[in-house]
């Protein structure tokens, strides 16, 4: 398998423009995890999906941020509109333990989001 | 919220030398993981220790865990310059998903 995939990998945006992420989890994971990262605040998790419903979103900032998952092979995260502050590396991560959310994570390489 | 904390927050060793860091959480756990994060890249999951589980190795890897104080700390034998990243240790309770603390980066000289 090729493992999470994300993108884009980089992302260079202005103020107030929407911003969306997109992850691609390892086939037959059950459980789907967004997290932000940065210096001042470490790891975040923002939200989770539990077979395609988001079951714990109480880690999403603010309602700028929003998360979906259409079918068990595709995520987004979108930020609409963007601030300055939103700058971070967002990561996803999978995970395949039905009924143990508090199993080991997979994690993608991360998207780098810089907001002028 | 943070639940496990690092300890130190950083850490400058030498090629061939070990490396311990520790890890103290609050709440009672499932399990307590220990992952990687190389500069530029995501966490990689090294290893898992259960609540009923004291001590688990994998390879240079050697993980202990004290449930009565609430504890672990994670061993890297043999430091190799290729060690050079951030650990964090994340722990599970039943029904919630890990909580990471802030890491501690290590950095192996040559």
């Amino acid at each position: 398998d090729a493992g999470v995939i994300q993108s884009p990998r980089h992302e260079v945006t202005e103020m107030g423009q929407e911003v969306t992420l997109r992850c691609k989890p390892i086939s037959g994971h059950d459980y789907l995890f967004w997290y932000r990262q940065t210096m001042m605040r470490g790891l975040e998790l923002l939200i989770y999906f539990n077979n395609n419903v988001p079951i714990d979103d109480s880690g999403m900032p603010e309602d700028r941020f929003s998360a979906k998952m259409p079918n068990a092979s595709f995520s987004t995260l979108k930020i609409q509109p963007s601030e300055p502050r939103d700058s971070a590396v967002y990561f996803c991560a999978s995970s395949k333990h039905p009924g143990l959310v508090e199993n080991e994570q997979f994690f993608g390489p991360g998207t780098r989001l810089t907001v002028l | 919220s943070q639940q496990g904390e690092e300890d130190p927050q950083a850490l400058s060793i030498q090629e061939g030398e070990n490396a311990t860091m520790n890890c103290s959480y609050k709440t009672s756990i499932n399990n307590l993981q220990w992952y990687r994060q190389n500069s530029g890249r995501g966490l990689v999951h090294l290893i898992l220790i259960r609540s009923n589980e004291r001590e688990k190795h994998s390879g240079r890897l050697r993980v202990t865990l004290d449930t009565s104080k609430k504890s672990s700390s994670l061993l890297i034998t043999a430091s190799r310059a290729a060690d050079t990243a951030s650990y964090f240790c994340a722990t599970g309770q039943a029904g919630t998903a890990l909580i990471f603390g802030k890491g501690t980066t290590l950095s192996v000289s040559s």
